[in-house]
């Protein structure tokens, strides 16, 4: 069965380090996701992103963030100068249709010290 | 800004035990509602998608309701089993397009052998 993969799946960087988070949607996907999760706390969305462009995003997802699909099987999520704040699971999800299921991501586990 | 609430925020039920696990949500204008399963350190496992036009959808021993108008939804789940035992996510898409989902933040359950 088709599934979402995610590396790394820990990540250790230290403040004001640059990440890059990798993603391989499920292949006839159109639609791509991020989400974090902070220890304890509820998951939160990111940003979407479709026809190679961010779809939507929120308040979350500032300058600090971009996302990019550098070729034709690749999402990623780069985070320019990582906070202590930062450190959370993060999710990436992919869907064949806008309003279709979202199939997750196993997560990259990001700790920033 | 829609919220969505899950109640109880944990249960711990004997084996073969049927169980529902409640959702609310604040908005009644959403457009689907997906159940999902996390286990520890995991990621997370759809379980059911309920378009926002369904009353409900089953899946094997889960069943999943939807009261759009009240904003509320349920998951049953029948003659349950250790294996069970994981977080139960709902998850809200209020804006269509390729807006996020909007999290509860999770019924922990518990099935004693």
């Amino acid at each position: 069965e088709p599934e979402v993969t995610q590396t790394p799946s820990h990540q250790v960087t230290q403040m004001g380090q640059e990440v890059i988070l990798r993603c391989v949607p499920i292949s006839n996907h159109l639609y791509f996701y991020w989400y974090r999760q902070i220890l304890g706390q509820k998951v939160e969305f990111l940003v979407s992103f479709y026809n190679n462009e961010i779809s939507e995003k929120s308040e979350i997802f500032d300058d600090q963030f971009s996302v990019e699909r550098p070729d034709g099987s690749n999402f990623t999520l780069k985070i320019r100068s990582t906070k202590l704040e930062d450190s959370a699971m993060y999710f990436c999800a992919s869907s064949l249709r806008d309003i279709y299921e979202q199939y997750f991501g196993p997560g990259t586990r990001l700790t920033v010290t | 800004k829609q919220e969505v609430t899950q109640i109880p925020a944990a249960l711990s039920v004997p084996e073969g035990e049927n169980l529902v696990l409640n959702c609310s949500f604040t908005d009644s204008a959403i457009y689907n509602l997906q159940w999902f399963r996390q286990d520890p350190g995991k990621g997370l496992t759809s379980l059911l998608l309920i378009q926002s036009s369904q009353r409900e959808q089953t899946s094997g021993r889960l069943n999943a309701s939807l009261d759009k108008s009240s904003g509320r939804s349920t998951l049953y789940i029948a003659a349950s089993q250790p294996g069970d035992s994981a977080t139960y996510l709902c998850a809200v898409n209020s804006g269509g397009g390729a807006d996020g989902l909007t999290f509860g933040k999770g019924t922990h359950l518990i099935i004693q052998p």
